[in-house]
């Protein structure tokens, strides 16, 4: 599977403050670019997703920003909350002549403090 | 109404043992995959059907399994456990397996091989 490199490990964010996760993928061979949220005990759930045509997508404190020519795409949280405390991947699977499978980054780990 | 349901949650089991774990999805997806979470949170994928074909079959010991009898099902099967094996198994489902389609996983199953 084609590599990801998902930054920061980890993240502490006060309330109110904005988290930004970034991640960057090495070649050319994705066209879809999800960023899922998964809390402690539960399965991955899709949060946010941008097709490479756009260069930006806001769901309300979600956005995601895309820059193909650097291949980067990052996820931000304005006026972060508590209840965003989860850990937060990019996963754009890779186009094949088959599935397409998620192909996750190792994760960013976000505590909101209050 | 779970939308993708696992059972067991929890499997505690010897090595050397055979277990199972089931996937059921009530979305009407076509296409349900297996992922394994180890303790470091990294999620890869292991396999996934379409219309109870196999379609992706990463680089997993011939020791797991997958079985789907229909397409709301996908079961995977692990003979002669080893240590190595203990991690979170993920099922999820799409409609469609071309990869611009979110992924809805089920809530997981922590397998301890002792």
């Amino acid at each position: 599977q084609q590599q990801v490199k998902q930054s920061p490990q980890s993240l502490i964010v006060q309330k109110g403050g904005i988290s930004i996760i970034n991640c960057a993928y090495e070649n050319t061979a994705f066209d879809y670019f999800p960023w899922y949220q998964q809390f402690p005990g539960k399965g991955p759930a899709l949060l946010i997703a941008i097709r490479p045509d756009v260069s930006e997508k806001k769901e309300g404190r979600f956005t995601i920003s895309f820059n193909k020519s650097a291949k980067q795409f990052s996820l931000h949280i304005m006026d972060s909350q508590p209840g965003d405390s989860a850990t937060y991947f990019c996963a754009p699977p890779p186009r094949s002549n088959s599935g397409y499978a998620l192909n996750f980054g190792k994760g960013t780990s976000l505590l909101v403090t209050p | 109404d779970t939308a993708v349901s696992q059972t067991p949650k929890y499997l505690v089991t010897q090595m050397g043992n055979d277990k199972s774990i089931k996937c059921e999805q009530n979305l009407g997806h076509d296409t349900m995959y297996w992922y394994k979470q180890d303790s470091k949170k990294f999620l890869k994928i292991m396999f996934s059907y379409n219309n109870k074909e196999l379609i992706i079959n990463e680089t997993v010991p011939n020791r797991f399994s997958p079985k789907s009898p229909d397409k709301a099902h996908l079961n995977l099967h692990i003979n002669s456990l080893e240590l190595g094996d203990s991690a979170v198994y993920f099922c999820a489902s799409s409609q469609g397996h071309t990869g611009t389609y979110e992924q809805y996983f089920g809530p997981g199953t922590r397998l301890t091989v002792t």
